[in-house]
């Protein structure tokens, strides 16, 4: 079956300070990943999606970045953290073919 | 592209109680819509999902129906317990997909009252 690890879980930063989340997909090949993001509110903010190794899609310009350097790695980062960066980050997983979306269990950030 | 509206972004009901959550949808070439539970500090999950091929789906005290005429799907929970408290996401996909994946609604928070 397929799983999906996202890490670290909680993480407090400072402003001005670098930010690197993981993600890691077991159990499938290729498939379509994503970052989401989870703000004050409740709605769903789709970061950035990768189709491929190497393939970056952004949805929304801002402070961050996302990197495919594996088929099942997904690493969301940032070289300077702002206070409007706080929230929760949410890992996800597709098929190619499928419509499905799988998430993982999130990443609490908090910018200080 | 897709536009998905929710409604209500939040839902208050006795234990026991059904819920209904609605959704609408703008492209009708979508033709996947799947439903999320979101429990606190959690990713979302999904419970249940339907195909434009199909006008209700039913797994246990879950249920969805879709109108592709009216362009809207509905979430409905029979005999709520607390433990299903939590917020509720809709979403819609076109035909032939997109790798940008899902077009979400704004959520729903469902409570349930002891």
């Amino acid at each position: 079956s397929q799983t999906i690890h996202q890490w670290p879980a909680t993480l407090v930063q400072p402003v001005g300070s670098p930010l690197s989340l993981e993600c890691t997909v077991e159990g499938t090949s290729n498939p379509n990943l994503y970052w989401y993001r989870q703000a004050a509110g409740r709605g769903l903010q789709l970061l950035f999606y990768s189709v491929g190794i190497g393939q970056i899609s952004s949805e929304v310009p801002q402070n961050l970045s996302a990197s495919r350097p594996q088929d099942r790695q997904f690493i969301l980062s940032s070289k300077k953290l702002l206070l409007s960066d706080s929230g929760f980050y949410l890992c996800a997983w597709s098929t190619t073919r499928g419509n499905t979306i799988y998430f993982g269990e999130g990443s609490w950030l908090t910018v200080v | 592209g897709e536009n998905v509206e929710q409604h209500p972004s939040t839902l208050s009901v006795q234990e026991g109680d059904s819920a209904v959550i609605k959704c609408t949808y703008s492209d009708s070439a979508s033709n996947y819509f799947p439903w999320y539970k979101q429990e606190l500090g959690k990713g979302p999950q999904l419970i249940i999902d339907i195909r434009s091929n199909v006008g209700e789906k039913k797994d246990q005290r879950i249920a969805v129906t879709l109108n592709k005429t009216a362009k809207h799907f509905s979430l409905h929970i029979t005999e709520t317990q607390p433990e299903d408290s939590a917020v509720y996401f809709c979403a819609a996909i076109p035909s032939g997909g997109g790798a940008d994946g899902l077009t979400f609604g704004k959520g729903t928070h469902l409570i349930i009252q002891p």
